[in-house]
């Protein structure tokens, strides 16, 4: 059974501009979740998709925003970068706490 | 709301000698408790949890971790350690329902020499 997929795993973007990262769940997975991790406020939850609705979020600003497509598929966009957003980007899918299993993560840099 | 904490940042060991990482929290409801490891450059890999039951759960790699209620600790211990254990490890508490969050704790480096 494939892992999640995370993609890109690496991305390097300036100030301003907009990115979309991608999650692709264990098959037969119905939910995606999304944390940030960075060194100076560890790992935080971003939000989290049960077939295509949003059930849970984190406290982070409307920058940050998530989507979940009938494949179960999840991306995650983050508009107007800043420099604070440079981080390890980690979905996990599953469909709950103690059945989930994370990706490999995409590592953001922001310049 | 419920919070982690994790009492070491750093933990510097030798190989073969036992090790325990520490793990407080708090949570005003039940709760479901995890530790997870992440090597360099990768994601996060489940260690072993606590969901209810026996107290001492065993893990993989060797690592065990007793829930102790009235303390409000989860602390993980592994016996022997080799040099492959080096890594960050994540203690993570979230509620018994779907769609909880996972808490985490800010981590332990744990760092095996020879």
């Amino acid at each position: 059974k494939a892992g999640v997929t995370q993609t890109p795993r690496y991305l390097i973007k300036t100030r301003g501009q907009q990115v979309t990262l991608s999650c692709s769940p264990i098959s037969g997975h119905r939910s995606v979740s999304w944390y940030q991790q960075t060194p100076g406020q560890g790992l935080q939850f971003l939000f989290e998709y049960f077939s295509e609705t949003q059930r849970n979020k984190g406290n982070f600003p409307g920058r940050f925003s998530g989507r979940q497509f009938s494949n179960s598929r999840s991306e995650m966009n983050v508009s107007t970068l800043e420099l604070g957003d440079s981080a390890l980007y980690l979905c996990a899918s599953g469909h709950t706490p103690e059945t989930q299993y994370f990706g490999p993560g995409t590592r953001l840099l922001v310049l | 709301a419920q919070s982690v904490t994790q009492l070491d940042s750093q933990v510097p060991v030798f190989e073969e000698a036992p090790v325990e990482l520490r793990c407080n929290y708090s949570s005003s409801v039940s709760v479901y408790l995890f530790w997870y490891v992440q090597y360099p450059n990768q994601g996060l890999q489940l260690l072993l949890k606590y969901l209810s039951g026996s107290t001492l759960v065993k893990g993989i790699n060797g690592f065990e971790a007793e829930f102790n209620k009235s303390q409000t600790s989860f602390h993980l211990r592994k016996p022997s350690v080799h040099i492959s254990d080096t890594a960050e490890y994540f203690c993570a508490v979230s509620g018994n329902q779907a769609g909880t969050a996972l808490i985490f704790g800010k981590g332990t480096t744990l760092s095996v020499s020879s």
